[in-house]
């Protein structure tokens, strides 16, 4: 089946450090992925997708993702978190009816 | 500019109730999806609809039904409640259908089935 699988449910970082957030698809073919981020109370926005146009895409709030068809990975990157980015980060796929398949979630926590 | 609004943010009903869960997309948007949240998972797709037909089933029971209507707002049902049924269900609206159209996500409904 068509999925995408969250590496971590859970990863905390300093304030000022690199985010990194692993994302891998299966897929027999070239998919439509995403990422959204849900803050508490609030609904899902989208942070950025890949539609098989460059494979590094960069999105909003300084975050990039980097697609590498030969590890099946789009990992969520970041230089420098933020306080405000604490948060829970859904890898997401589109599938062949348009519909969309979320992974499990990485719950982000960003010390002071 | 509004975006996509749900209505009731919160629910609370009894097993074997039912629940009607109401949603308004963005102006211009044609299509409608409804997704369901359980507590520590991510959404699981119910229903996509555009241009008022239903285009996209998700893995759940007949109990869920929904509908979109001429101005595209949409209703989402479930009869006869159960325990598991407790999530934050979640709608999204996009121009149309693809990968280049953004699907934008209201705040959800919380229904809590006790």
């Amino acid at each position: 089946a068509q999925s995408v699988t969250q590496l971590d449910s859970h990863v905390s970082v300093s304030e000022g450090t690199p985010v990194l957030l692993r994302c891998n698809y299966s897929s027999s073919y070239s998919p439509s992925l995403f990422w959204y981020v849900q803050h508490p109370n609030k609904g899902l926005q989208l942070l950025l997708k890949y539609t098989s146009a460059a494979t590094l895409v960069k999105g909003i709030n300084g975050f990039e993702a980097e697609f590498k068809k030969s590890e099946t990975s789009f990992h969520l990157t970041k230089p420098s978190a933020h306080m405000s980015d604490a948060a829970e980060y859904f890898c997401v796929r589109m599938d062949s009816s348009y519909k969309l398949i979320f992974g499990s979630g990485t719950r982000l926590l960003v010390r002071p | 500019d509004a975006g996509v609004t749900q209505s009731p943010t919160h629910l609370i009903k009894t097993r074997g109730q039912h629940v009607t869960l109401r949603c308004s997309p963005i102006s211009g948007h044609k299509s409608v999806s409804w997704y369901q949240q359980v507590l520590g998972q991510g959404p699981q797709f119910i229903f996509q609809y555009y241009e008022k037909e239903e285009r996209g089933r998700g893995n759940f029971p007949d109990r869920f039904s929904a509908r979109q209507f001429p101005n595209y707002s949409s209703e989402l049902n479930v009869n006869a409640l159960l325990l598991g049924d407790s999530a934050l269900y979640l709608c999204a609206s996009s121009f149309g259908q693809g990968a280049i159209n953004e699907q934008f996500f209201g705040p959800g409904t919380r229904l809590t089935v006790l």
